[in-house]
């Protein structure tokens, strides 16, 4: 059981550059979420999606896409990547918690760590 | 809307000692309560959780009680071992979005 896996788990862009972070889960969760990490800052949450094609804005949005095409990836897209984008990267998934049903909380992958030059 | 407030850190302790870290939340409704532990260049971890006041978590002997009149999370170990130094986070989910504290960086020496 993989659980999340992040793709890849390290880069290095030039200021400019784009690249996609791939996430994917296999244990069949509606939801899923991108995160960055930042030092003193806790985890700071972009996008998340609620289920197939559909996604939304998180706290920290700007300068990030995202597509939920297949129940199972989630992709985070950076079009013109920035310095201040350097971070480390979690995604995460969650299961549907039907009403009166415990939560079971959110599996996160190893992260990718992303630093822009 | 939702935040979580954490103790500043670093902590550090001696092999052990008890530890508290103490969390506090803001929320709107009645959210679940979570302690994630990210453990040295890896993800992170479910420690454990509580969804509804007066519940408590436990796991790894750690503990945490939510609190809804203090709106508190308080994570203790009553002895803390050399491999529990991590980072430690509160969490709160309510509306499908899980907010996160700013996390605290626990050591323990030998």
């Amino acid at each position: 059981n993989a659980g999340v896996t992040q793709t890849p788990k390290f880069r290095v862009l030039k200021t400019g550059q784009s690249m996609t972070l791939l996430c994917a889960q296999d244990m069949n969760h509606e939801y899923m979420y991108w995160y960055r990490q930042d030092p003193g800052m806790g985890l700071r949450l972009i996008h998340y999606s609620v289920g197939e094609g559909t996604t939304a804005k998180g706290e920290v949005p700007d300068g990030y896409n995202v597509s939920r095409l297949k129940k199972q990836n989630f992709l985070l897209g950076l079009e013109s990547a920035a310095p201040s984008q350097t971070s480390v990267y979690f995604c995460a998934s969650r299961r549907y918690i039907i009403r009166g049903t415990k939560e079971d909380g959110y599996t996160f992958g190893s992260g990718t760590r992303l630093t822009v030059v | 809307g939702d935040s979580v407030t954490q103790m500043e850190g670093p902590v550090t302790l001696s092999e052990k000692a008890f530890l508290t870290i103490n969390c506090t939340y803001t929320a709107t409704g009645y959210p679940s309560l979570f302690w994630y532990v990210q453990y040295p260049g890896e993800g992170l971890q479910l420690l454990l959780k509580a969804t509804k006041a007066d519940d408590k978590g436990s796991n790894k002997g750690f503990e945490a009680t939510y609190r809804k009149e203090t709106t508190s999370f308080h994570l203790e170990k009553g002895s803390v071992q050399v491999s529990d130094s991590a980072v430690y986070f509160c969490a709160l989910s309510f509306s499908s979005r899980l907010t996160f504290g700013e996390g605290t960086q626990l050591t323990v020496n030998p």
